[in-house]
This record gives C-alpha cells, structure tokens and sequence, in this order.
C-alpha cells in the first residue's frame, strides 16, 4: 500500500527564518514519484516540484529546496528565509499509478 | 502547461438532490482524475476518469454515488448524487501531462449541502 505521512500539522515561523516540512512516504513500487504542492488561503493548487525515484539529486530553485533520501524514504521541503507570502498549506504527494497526499502542514509566517 | 476549467465554482444545495460539475481542459490529455477535499483535510483521490469507458473508483467511493463520464479527451464530469450534508467539499479535477509529468489543477467547485 501506499502512504504519505506530514508528521507536522502546523509550523509557525518569524518571517526570515528557515523551515523544512518533513515528508516520508511508503511504497512498494520501485518507479514512483514524489510532489510537492502549495495551497494558499485562495484554496488553489499550486505545482512545485515533481521527482521521480531515480533521481536523488538534491534541488534547489530560489528560496525552496528539496531534499530526496531513498534510503530513509523522505523528500523534505525546505523555504529559506521565509517570507509572509509563503503562508499556505503544503502538501507531499506520492505517485506511483495514482496520486496520494499527505495530510498538508500548515505554514504560517509572521511578519 | 494546461489549462483547466471546473464549473460550477460554487453552488449551495438542497438535501436528496444531485448536481454536475464539468471539468475542460485546453489540451487532449490521457489522464484526469477527481478528488475531494473535505473542510480542513487533504485530498482524497475519488476516481480515475477513463475516456470511453468507466471510471476507476477508490475504496470508499461508488458509481452510483459518483457517476463520471469522460467523452472525449478534454472534457470530464462528475456527479454528486443525492446529497447529504456530509458532501459538502470542495471536488477538484486534475490532469496529468505525461511529457512532463505535472499534475494540474482545476481551481475546484466547492460544494455546500443544507
């Protein structure tokens, strides 16, 4: 079966800090792959990021970088210095036919 | 990229009654699937709509409940059949664009059942 597990329900930060929303996932495929998405209080979707398993290259684009361990089945979503406007709820998600998400983390930046 | 319209984005509904949501695409695309979105919660995969045939539902989801139709390649509906107050969710349609893997959104049609 597969499972996405966002241990953290709720961050909040002070703008300028760094935060890392964790994410560990469970499967039995050896092909899958991990997202990220980005909810704002506005209710859309957002795409961030899509890794496939082979690749575990860390990313970096601007202020968010992500971290894919195999070995410890994470892929974990950093924001460095943290700005209001990134406030929202973020979610993993695991695909390997179908797309499962994680619970979401609820980020919130004060000022 | 695509570009995904979900109609209606809002509705108010009675309880025992149905309603339709439409979900267009602006490009052909070989996988769509519904999900909903319960106040507070995550996403929760409905089912997968297959152009031509019937829908693939996940556990806890049934046809009669959700029927899907999926005509062609761009354009899918779902229906909300004889409604509870416990319907009441935001239903999104998504996409999947195989040539770079994105899964896009619609901006969803939240659902209020009195």
């Amino acid at each position: 079966a597969q499972k996405v597990t966002q241990a953290q329900t709720e961050i909040s930060v002070v703008e300028k800090e760094d935060v890392t929303l964790d994410c560990v996932y469970e499967t039995r495929d050896t092909t899958y792959y991990l997202f990220w998405y980005k909810q704002p209080p506005s209710g859309e979707l957002v795409f961030l990021i899509r890794r496939n398993s082979f690749d575990e290259q860390n990313e970096i684009s601007g202020r968010y970088s992500w971290n894919f361990q195999k070995s410890t089945s994470s892929f974990n979503f950093t924001i460095t210095a943290s700005q209001v406007v990134d406030s929202a709820v973020y979610f993993c998600a695991l695909q390997g036919g179908k797309l499962i998400f994680g619970q979401g983390t609820e980020l919130s930046v004060k000022p | 990229s695509a570009v995904i319209s979900q109609k209606p984005s809002r509705d108010i509904c009675q309880r025992g009654t149905s309603l339709t949501i439409q979900c267009q695409v602006d490009s052909q695309v070989t996988m769509m699937f519904w999900y909903r979105q319960q106040p507070g919660q995550s996403l929760t995969l409905i089912a997968t709509a297959n152009q031509g045939s019937e829908a693939t539902y996940e556990s806890g989801f049934v046809i009669d409940k959700f029927p899907i139709s999926r005509p062609n390649l761009t354009f899918s509906t779902l229906t909300v059949s004889n409604m509870s107050p416990e319907d009441s969710s935001i239903y999104l349609c998504s996409v999947l664009l195989w040539e770079t893997g994105e899964l896009f959104f619609g901006e969803g049609s939240r659902l209020t059942v009195l």
